[in-house]
């Protein structure tokens, strides 16, 4: 079985500073990896993923993440952050392609002035 | 292109009774699953619909069913509900195979009293 841990359920940040949600991941197989983004009272939408290939991945809004295999990591990275970029962010693991997704219990991004 | 979409939003019932939870997947779309969000939690995978067949199941109860439809529309039900079963229920759909990615609705609020 799989499991994800994110390791900050908050993090506070000022407006275009950078930012580092961390995500680290346990598995016996091959993953693939996802961050997801949460906005209040809307559903999930989908940041970046990794799937194979290059490490470094870029995703939508400035977002991009890097796979590390050697320390089980997918940490999120945005170089300037808006307050619009406030919101629960997911880090999701599956094992397959037309697998189920298992997420960590999510971090809290919130962007002051 | 309408996503996927979700009914109803919001649905306030009492301990003991039932409730029938609805999707309707992403155009082109032919996989539907099911999460379970409580507060302050990360998503967690209930089951997987494919074909009209259930096809991976989370670690939920027998009193969690579901089906789909021939038109790839599906419904969650959950009967003799409890306290425990508030949350937010997600419905995410897919194509089956290759590395498509899982769209997510924006969910229904299920309040158990």
């Amino acid at each position: 079985a799989q499991s994800v841990t994110q390791l900050d359920s908050q993090v506070p940040v000022f407006e275009e500073a950078p930012v580092e949600l961390r995500c680290n991941y346990s598995s016996s197989v091959s993953v693939y990896l996802f961050w997801y983004v949460q906005y209040p009272n809307q559903g999930l939408q989908l940041l970046l993923k990794y799937l194979s290939g290059s490490t470094l991945v870029k995703g939508i809004n400035g977002f991009e993440a890097e796979f590390n295999k050697s320390q089980t990591s997918f940490h999120l990275r945005k170089p300037s952050v808006h307050i619009s970029d406030t919101a629960e962010y997911f880090c999701a693991v599956a094992t397959g392609t037309a697998s189920k997704l298992t997420f960590g219990t999510g971090t809290r991004l919130q962007v002051t002035l | 292109d309408a996503g996927v979409t979700q009914s109803p939003t919001h649905l306030i019932k009492t301990r003991g009774q039932q409730v029938t939870l609805r999707c309707s997947p992403k155009s082109g779309h032919d996989t539907v699953s099911w999460y379970q969000q409580a507060l302050g939690q990360g998503p967690q995978f209930i089951f997987q619909y494919y074909e009209e067949e259930e096809r991976q199941r989370g670690n939920f109860p027998d009193r969690f069913s579901g089906h789909q439809f021939p038109n790839y529309s599906s419904e969650l039900n959950v009967n003799a509900l409890w306290l425990g079963d508030s949350a937010l229920y997600l419905c995410a759909s897919r194509g089956w195979g290759g590395t498509d990615t899982q769209y997510f609705g924006p969910g229904t609020r299920l309040t158990v009293l």
